[in-house]
């Protein structure tokens, strides 16, 4: 039940296309949801992150879709860039606490 | 402002030795959290600490783990008597003073158990 499930495992797209990168949670006490990006050998980056009572919420060309009836919440990357290539991982927390409960990790490809 | 740091990057060390690990948080920043991860896989939470204090340490292993944040100095994981398996990127980050619940990390410690 704290598991949070990431797919795909990984994804290559040309640039300028739009990756979408999916995560889905069973816990409904999950009540924050941040979006990282790593890049090899370094820590992650916080690129974005949405509560339950929104359905989208955008950041530049990042956007995080939410749905609550499903319990999935979705990250897309728009005009995606060679630069974008990295690991992508989706993370939960439950109300009161503030350990993330971390997906799997999407490698993400742009070609050129 | 500088960024979440961390230190060593990288410590090797043998079988049976002891491992710490030190992570100085950003500025106005009180709240600290380790994340361990293996090869090919997500970050898995550690504990949560602030000054002197051990909020949430659900994640660590019962036996040869601890982890401090003292009122001065920076935080520390300690892993004795160290075994293969616990081989791996060890991460922390940290959150600002306030209700924040944004984690921002530093770049990680690599350890190597030979």
């Amino acid at each position: 039940q704290q598991q949070v499930k990431q797919s795909p495992q990984s994804l290559i797209v040309q640039k300028g296309g739009i990756p979408i990168i999916n995560c889905a949670y069973e816990n409904t006490a999950f009540d924050y949801f941040p979006w990282y990006q790593q890049f090899p050998g370094k820590g992650p980056a916080l690129l974005i992150a949405i509560r339950p009572d929104v359905s989208e919420k955008k950041e530049g060309r990042f956007t995080i879709s939410f749905n609550k009836s499903a319990k999935q919440f979705s990250l897309h990357i728009m005009d995606s860039q060679p630069g974008d290539s990295a690991t992508y991982f989706c993370a939960a927390s439950i109300s009161g606490r503030r350990a993330l409960t971390f997906g799997s990790g999407t490698r993400l490809q742009v070609q050129p | 402002n500088a960024g979440v740091m961390q230190n060593p990057r990288h410590l090797v060390r043998r079988r049976g030795q002891e491992a710490r690990l030190r992570c100085s948080p950003m500025k106005g920043h009180s709240h600290v959290y380790w994340y361990r991860q293996l090869p090919e896989e997500g970050l898995k939470f550690m504990v949560y600490l602030q000054k002197e204090n051990i909020i949430d340490e659900s994640g660590m292993p019962k036996e040869r783990f601890s982890a401090e944040f003292p009122k001065e100095g920076p935080s520390i994981l300690r892993i004795q008597q160290v075994v293969r398996g616990d081989s791996a990127a060890y991460f922390c980050a940290s959150s600002p003073d306030g209700g924040s619940y944004e984690q921002y990390f530093g770049p990680g410690t690599r350890l190597t158990v030979t």
